[in-house]
């Protein structure tokens, strides 16, 4: 069965501070992994990652996928009160007729104070 | 370009009677999921579809709830009969799926916070 394991399941620090939240997984065919920001609303795309070791970066936010050791990384640098937030991680599993079917983790949820 | 739309955006019934959820998924995507999330078991896929075609539905609880998508437009989730443990947030998302013109990143709707007293 497919697995996405999120670490920590919650986080609190102060602006400014950099922050480093962990996803590993075990999936029989991986396609690709996407993290995702959960306001009090609906899931938003954040990045998609399919080779090791290449960086994605949107401004603050940097995420970097390590296929041999099955697991990514996603960097927030100088953390705003806006950041506060759950981050999802997700695994495309490519076996079968999948279809983009994603596995999602538990999510850490980012609390970020002035 | 309009998102994933779904409606109502807040649904309170009474135990026992009819819910129909409903999701109008982003123009020329062509895979369409059904997601519920709760505090307690977090984001639970419950169906999805390829291309109007029901791919897996385990996710479903139980007989209480189906899924139809009758063209490539529009989705409806619906519970009969209600409990209050199916008081949650639903999520419709859909993608262009994996593969020469797709990518697979799902674009999630609003949601659907139904409550069932």
């Amino acid at each position: 069965e497919d697995k996405v394991v999120q670490s920590p399941l919650s986080l609190v620090v102060h602006e400014g501070d950099t922050v480093t939240l962990n996803c590993s997984y075990e999936v029989t065919n991986f396609r690709s992994l996407l993290w995702y920001k959960q306001e009090k609303k609906a899931p938003t795309f954040l990045f998609m990652l399919t080779s090791s070791g290449i960086e994605k970066k949107s401004g603050r936010l940097s995420s970097i996928l390590d296929k041999k050791e099955l697991f990514s990384i996603l960097n927030i640098t100088a953390t705003q009160t806006g950041d506060s937030a759950v981050y999802l991680c997700a695994v495309d599993n490519a076996g079968g007729t999948s279809y983009g079917k994603l596995t999602f983790g538990q999510g850490t949820i980012l609390t970020v104070h002035p | 370009d309009a998102g994933v739309i779904q409606s109502p955006r807040h649904e309170v019934t009474e135990m026992g009677q009819e819910v129909t959820l409903r999701c109008k998924p982003i123009s020329g995507h062509n895979s369409l999921f059904w997601y519920r999330q709760t505090m307690m078991r977090g984001l639970e896929l419950l169906i999805y579809f390829n291309n109007n075609v029901p791919i897996d539905d385990s996710g479903m609880p139980e007989d209480r709830f189906s899924a139809k998508m009758p063209n490539a437009s529009f989705s409806t989730l619906k519970i009969q009969p209600s409990e209050p443990r199916d008081s949650a947030v639903y999520f419709c998302a859909s993608s262009r799926a994996p593969g020469l013109a797709g990518d697979g990143v799902q674009f999630f709707g609003p949601g659907t916070r139904l409550t069932v007293l």
